[in-house]
């Protein structure tokens, strides 16, 4: 499951500091959307949803935002440690009918110790 | 461990060969869902099966089948294989009617020479 080498953004932080991972999505009739993270040689792993009607979603040390006026989504990981350093996607699903989902291009998370 | 099982976990093939990947979806789970994640392109949806019917197509190349067994276990047919078809292939799987519990496997990793 690592990442094959993609050229990804990266985002450094130190250890115990809050990170904000920020994703754009496209399809303004998206209405469900999903953080993953992807740890080497593993695949991605469910982190936290957020429905359509809701603009923040809180799990333990996560937080989800979404903001529809600018189809922005982001992911807040609270007090950072060194077991979060992964890749990140977002992703998101365009069609109720299906159950595809659409990924992000996914940002590198370092945690600094 | 996620529950879903693929098989082999590295594959090594010539250019021209077919290969065959195996995944085991999580007990109970109906639904399961291909995803290729290459250098250039991240997660592409490929095919998604559902209690051993075809439900949803992605990019999925016309050399490329999928399949759902009646024990729920579903494989991907890789034929004429090229160069570019190297990448990690995930499986996930899901209960159909919410898309909650969407899990990956930890990925085939391909390599086509």
């Amino acid at each position: 499951g690592e990442s094959v080498g993609l050229h990804l953004p990266t985002l450094s932080v130190q250890e115990g500091d809050n990170s904000i991972i920020n994703c754009a999505y496209s399809n303004s009739a998206s209405d469900y959307f999903i953080w993953y993270k992807q740890e080497s040689g593993k695949g991605p792993q469910f982190i936290i949803d957020i429905r359509s009607n809701m603009d923040k979603r809180q799990g333990q040390r996560v937080t989800v935002l979404l903001n529809k006026t600018v189809k922005h989504l982001s992911l807040q990981i609270a007090a950072t440690q060194p077991g979060d350093s992964a890749v990140y996607f977002c992703a998101e699903n365009r069609d109720t009918g299906r159950r595809a989902l659409t990924f992000g291009s996914g940002t590198r998370l370092q945690v600094q110790p | 461990d996620s529950g879903v099982t693929q098989t082999p976990k590295h594959l090594i093939t010539a250019t021209g060969q077919r290969v065959t990947l195996r995944c085991s979806p999580r007990s109970g789970d109906l639904s399961v869902y291909w995803y290729q994640q290459s250098l250039d392109q991240g997660l592409q949806f490929l095919i998604q099966y559902y209690n051993g019917e075809e439900r949803a197509k992605g990019n999925i190349l016309e050399r490329f089948s999928a399949q759902q067994f009646p024990d729920l276990h579903s494989e991907l047919n890789l034929s004429s294989l090229e160069l570019g078809d190297s990448a990690l292939y995930f499986c996930a799987s899901s209960v159909e009617h919410t898309l909650n519990g969407y899990t990956f496997g930890s990925g085939t990793r391909l390599t086509v020479v």
